[in-house]
């Protein structure tokens, strides 16, 4: 079974657009996160939700609105899309925030903003 | 300001020899380090966890030490095979700020 899922995993769409990633974790998890990564491999965290509410918010355009129904989900809907938002979207989850516990990540969701 | 820094982009080695990662930071004091690694079109993986108060770990093949006066850990793979070949990120958890902060990764090739 999947630990961490994400989707879809490959969107292409126009710039303006408004796009939706989902995500869900089955593993039990109070913490979720959305990084991003670049085309030079930065992986730089963008949200931090613990137990359906936003504990971290690393200066993200307003654009990007996460959201957390459970604490076993967490999407991120992203609105007017711009060419500069082309990226690797990772879901991530883990027991506790700030702690060392491992981060697991879904396989990611690659957005192509054309 | 903070920074996390690994050694070159790219590191290539031979398959048997050891490879050593580094990952260096400054205006952090993390209480714990850790180790992932990434395949490409995939996510990260989490390979190992340090402690500030520890010097090594080890985990068969891996070896990670954490220097908090150098501000630096080390990360080796002794006999390296080409299926290490992968992205390795080190990740400093500061548990004030509440977050794992990632280096921007080194890529290592091991060459049969």
């Amino acid at each position: 079974d999947t630990a961490v899922s994400q989707t879809p995993k490959y969107l292409v769409t126009q710039m303006g657009n408004d796009k939706s990633i989902k995500c869900e974790q089955n593993l039990g998890h109070d913490t979720m996160y959305w990084y991003k990564q670049d085309s030079k491999k930065f992986l730089k965290i963008m949200f931090s939700y613990n137990n359906k509410e936003l504990i971290i918010n690393e200066t993200v355009p307003n654009r990007f609105s996460p959201k957390s129904p459970d604490k076993a989900h967490l999407n991120l809907h992203i609105n007017s899309l711009e060419l500069g938002d082309s990226a690797v979207y990772f879901c991530a989850s883990s027991r506790q925030t700030g702690s060392g516990n491992t981060i697991y990540f879904g396989e990611g969701s690659w957005l192509t903003v054309v | 300001s903070q920074k996390i820094e690994q050694n070159s982009e790219a590191l290539n080695i031979q398959e048997g020899k050891t490879a050593t990662l580094t990952c260096n930071y400054t205006n952090y004091s993390p209480a714990y380090l850790q180790w992932y690694r990434q395949d490409p079109g995939r996510g990260p993986v989490f390979l190992l966890l340090i402690r500030e108060n520890e010097k090594e770990k080890r985990k068969e093949r891996l070896k990670v030490t954490f220097d908090t006066t150098l501000k630096q850990s080390l990360f080796h793979i002794t006999a390296s095979q080409p299926a290490d070949s992968a992205t390795y990120l080190c990740a400093l958890v500061a548990v004030e700020a509440g977050k794992s902060t990632f280096g921007d990764g080194t890529t290592l090739t091991v060459k049969p």
